[in-house]
């Protein structure tokens, strides 16, 4: 199975930060990642597919970089609303896997 | 507007069954392949099952093979996980999700609201 590392399991952030979250594949997955933001008490939500494509809806503060290995989410001014937890996951073959989630924390 | 709405979920002693539904509105469903992760609360995402859009094709991890059976029915636009041999760390909360395309399993969004499944004696 593939492996998915993130990092960091924590971070806390203040409105109007950049925050950077990573994700590390155990081997090469090409653009096959993907992110999704849960807000507490709600269903997860699709952010980034296929490594940096923005999904409808989405606002352009959130970015997705990568390919192969290593990943990366950026938020480029973090809102009031986007204090919840992210998770990247891969659908390069099955079984897909998540990584571990980020929890972004009010500072 | 793409609408998921679970259900089914309750508690359960181990070694039982139970059977959740997930009912789609709002777009083509069988158009598209659909998918179950589930959640122990507190806790990470796991991918449960992803199924093609016809059908023909389920895909499960390991955990859940030969135990869970993920089936749809297009004339009622309504996927269904039938979940037997249930552990205790099986409980958690079953999401389901529309896949991006057709044959899957792959990106899904969106997803419904969740519904818990508790296995306890």
């Amino acid at each position: 199975d593939i492996q998915m590392a993130q990092s960091p399991a924590s971070l806390s952030a203040s409105v109007g930060d950049r925050v950077n979250i990573t994700c590390r594949a155990s081997q090469s997955i090409s653009t096959y990642l993907n992110w999704y933001q849960q807000s507490p008490g709600k269903a997860p939500r699709l952010l980034i597919y296929a490594a940096f494509s923005l999904q409808s809806g989405v606002p352009s503060r959130f970015s997705g970089s990568g390919v192969g290995i290593d990943f990366a989410l950026t938020i480029s001014s973090l809102k009031p609303e986007d204090f919840a937890t992210y998770y990247c996951q891969q659908t390069y073959t099955t079984p897909l896997t998540f990584g571990g989630g980020t929890t972004v924390e009010i500072k | 507007e793409v609408q998921l709405v679970e259900s089914g979920g309750g508690l359960v002693q181990p070694g039982g069954s139970l059977r959740l539904s997930c009912a789609a509105s709002g777009f083509t469903f069988n158009n598209y392949a659909m998918t179950w992760v589930r959640q122990v609360p507190g806790k990470g995402l796991e991918w449960v099952s992803t199924i093609s859009d016809s059908g023909a094709t389920t895909y499960y991890p390991d955990s859940v093979k030969g135990r869970f059976t993920v089936s749809r029915d297009n004339s009622k636009n309504t996927l269904y996980l039938q979940m037997d041999r249930l552990r205790a760390d099986d409980t958690a909360v079953y999401y389901c999700s529309k896949d991006w395309d057709s044959s899957g399993p792959n990106w899904s969004d969106p997803w419904g609201q969740g519904t818990l499944v508790t296995v306890s004696p």
